[in-house]
């Protein structure tokens, strides 16, 4: 079955360190989001990517930083600089026709909530 | 600015009863306009859009949603309410002008259906 993948689904970390959360699609999907979820705020894209080696910082995007190696993988890392790193992290993928997302829905994967202590 | 608020933070039906979930929206435009459902600890699953045409999209597990042009809104509608429908409801636009790529999500509504 054809799907995105979030590795791990739970994550802890201490303050300071940096934290990479990975996110996998096989759906072929030129674009790929990432999304910050937190309760009452619903989401908040952190950064996108239209194509490989091609991304776009969201509205939060300050303490973070992303890759887009291949068209298969979004890796997101949290790094020390994100002032409240705790929150649920979803990925997401959709289709593109000509360079456009347009009316393409986003798949999403399950998500990985990472604590910060 | 693009913005998408969903008024009611929680939502009570009880079975077998109509349910409605409101969303308005504010965005230059003919938008297109989305809702998503989330049951806990998962991510969102699509379950309709609306694009152009028909002001009443029908999508998955028999809800659908009413765009209304002059009220700019798009309210979730479902005839009878099952207990499973239980979950967090997003409403979700996006900009229809060249470039505009965000999804732009409303807060949630938490649909609790009662047997």
């Amino acid at each position: 079955d054809g799907g995105i993948t979030q590795s791990p689904k739970y994550l802890f970390r201490k303050e300071g360190q940096n934290v990479t959360l990975s996110c996998e699609q096989n759906l072929n999907h030129d674009a790929m989001y990432w999304y910050r979820q937190d309760p009452g705020q619903g989401l908040r894209l952190i950064y996108y990517s239209q194509i490989v080696n091609d991304f776009q910082k969201g509205d939060i995007a300050e303490g973070y930083s992303v890759s887009r190696e291949k068209k298969e993988s979004f890796p997101l890392t949290v790094t020390s600089a994100q002032k409240n790193p705790t929150a649920f992290y979803l990925c997401a993928s959709s289709e593109t026709r000509t360079g456009r997302i347009g009316d393409s829905p986003l798949h999403f994967g399950n998500g990985t909530r990472l604590t910060v202590t | 600015a693009q913005s998408v608020a969903q008024p009611e933070d929680q939502v009570n039906v009880a079975e077998g009863n109509p349910l409605t979930v409101k969303c308005t929206y504010s965005v230059s435009g003919n938008p297109y306009l989305f809702w998503y459902v989330q049951y806990p600890n998962r991510g969102l699953q699509f379950l309709l859009k609306y694009i152009t045409g028909d002001n009443l999209v029908k999508g998955s597990y028999g809800f659908e949603a009413e765009f209304n042009k002059s009220q700019t809104s798009f309210h979730l509608k479902k005839p009878s309410a099952l207990v499973s429908d239980s979950a967090l409801y997003f409403c979700a636009v996006r900009d229809r002008r060249a470039g505009a790529n965000n999804l732009f999500f409303g807060t949630g509504t938490r649909l609790t259906v009662i047997p």
